[in-house]
């Protein structure tokens, strides 16, 4: 199956400060990758569909400005978050559709703490 | 919209017990189902799938069967082990290019 790393693992900012997740595919070129977010004990919530080309398509809800996605590349996409806030502490995690199928690979998740 | 319900944990078996952690979906259309386990510190993994109605998806002794006239995809395990504690997500997708909706998650603990 495909492997998706994610960079950082974990990161604790300051308020106020941004912060950015990388998301790479390593052996597979995606055009398209997904953003998740995850509350403790809760789901996953997808936030927005990066599409390598063209811009972010952003679930209904997520602010486009705060949480900016770039697909710079077929193997990366990032994640910046944007004068973070205690309540953006979370789980985000990535994932990448592969094959014909469009099966889901997952990155094993950034976790971000705001202080 | 689409959506997934799962029975709600923390669910704490023996181990050797049987397991079983109930999935309902909603959804237009005939969805691919989808089980995923996120083990303690680890991403999701795919467990198990199934792509159309009467399939059963299995893998490391879990089974689920998509019962399109139930719209359930009910996960089993005739006996769990410690080494099966995690959590676990029922998901589906509508079509190939689409997102995962997840349900909320089961967390299992196996005790010795």
């Amino acid at each position: 199956g495909a492997v998706v790393s994610q960079h950082p693992s974990w990161v604790i900012c300051k308020s106020g400060t941004s912060v950015k997740i990388e998301c790479r595919s390593l052996d597979f070129q995606a055009t398209t990758m997904f953003w998740y977010r995850q509350f403790p004990k809760q789901s996953l919530m997808l936030m927005a569909t990066s599409n390598e080309g063209s811009k972010a398509t952003y679930e209904q809800g997520v602010e486009k400005d705060k949480f900016l996605i770039n697909h710079a590349s077929l193997t990366l996409s990032t994640l910046t978050v944007t004068s973070a806030h205690p309540e953006d502490s979370s789980f985000y995690i990535c994932s990448v559709p592969v094959g014909s199928n469009r099966e889901q690979y997952f990155g094993p998740g950034t976790r971000l703490t705001v202080t | 919209g689409d959506s997934v319900t799962q029975m709600e944990g923390p669910v704490t078996l023996s181990e050797e017990a049987f397991l079983t952690i109930n999935c309902t979906y909603t959804a237009t259309g005939y969805p691919s189902l989808f089980w995923y386990v996120q083990y303690p510190g680890e991403g999701l993994q795919l467990l198990l799938k199934a792509t159309k109605a009467d399939d059963k998806g299995s893998n490391k002794g879990f089974e689920a069967t998509y019962r399109k006239e139930t719209t359930s995809f009910h996960l089993e395990k005739g006996s769990v082990q410690v080494s099966d504690s995690a959590v676990y997500f029922c998901a589906l997708r509508a079509t190939g290019n689409t997102p995962l909706v997840f349900g909320k998650g089961t967390r299992l603990s196996v005790i010795a």
